[in-house]
């Protein structure tokens, strides 16, 4: 297995445009979670999924932040409109069936919002 | 939530044993242990998961005492690629029944191995 999939793997837009994260988790995983994390604040959990359905987006830190996940194999996380403070590493991670303290991370995308 | 505390930082020397010790005094029943590793550049990387006493996989060791208020991470003979940040997470594995009980990974202790 490829393992967890993102894209684009870096990405600078400027301030005000909308930006959209994608993620391929691990085929038959069928929870899948993001992540932000930068210097001052670490690896916050933003969302996560079960069976493609949102469980808990309490972290979720504005209403420009939307997450979906349509399949079992495909998620996005879309800013819109995108600020500076948004500049970060974003992961996606999935993991099999309900024990999700083992989790498998993607690469990350290294999001500049200038 | 049961919170943990685990060093900063800790520095070793190639072919040593390295223990890195978490605390965390408000664990609850349905709580595990998990520990994650993270290179730079890259996604965290699960590396070991107990409950109690001891579990050993082919990585590491985890050592847990009866209390469970706290656990050791042992690696043993330690190597230059192990030089990362070692994350300690408590939390109740089931993702529905958790209530939510998100993990939160910290700030982590990063290990340095020199030569």
């Amino acid at each position: 297995d490829a393992g967890v999939i993102q894209s684009p793997r870096h990405e600078v837009t400027e301030m005000g445009q909308e930006v959209t994260l994608r993620c391929k988790p691990i085929s038959g995983h069928n929870s899948l979670f993001w992540y932000r994390q930068t210097m001052m604040r670490g690896l916050e959990l933003l969302i996560y999924f079960n069976n493609n359905v949102p469980i808990d987006d309490s972290g979720m830190p504005e209403d420009r932040f939307s997450a979906k996940m349509p399949n079992a194999s495909f998620s996005t996380l879309k800013i819109q409109p995108s600020e500076p403070r948004d500049s970060a590493v974003y992961f996606c991670a999935s993991s099999f069936r309900l024990v999700y303290n083992e989790q498998f991370f993607g690469p990350g995308t290294r999001l500049t919002v200038l | 939530l049961a919170k943990t505390t685990q060093p900063i930082s800790m520095d070793s020397y190639e072919g040593q044993e390295v223990n890195i010790t978490c605390s965390h005094n408000n664990i609850a029943t349905n709580d595990y242990i998990t520990w994650y590793q993270q290179f730079p550049s890259q996604g965290p990387r699960f590396i070991i998961q107990g409950y109690k006493t001891k579990v050993t996989n082919e990585v590491a060791s985890l050592f847990i005492p009866a209390d469970r208020k706290s656990s050791t991470l042992s690696l043993p003979r330690v190597s230059l690629s192990d030089t990362a940040v070692y994350y300690c997470l408590v939390g109740d594995p089931d993702i529905l029944t958790g209530g939510g009980n998100k993990l939160t990974f910290g700030t982590g202790t990063q290990l340095k191995v020199e030569l």
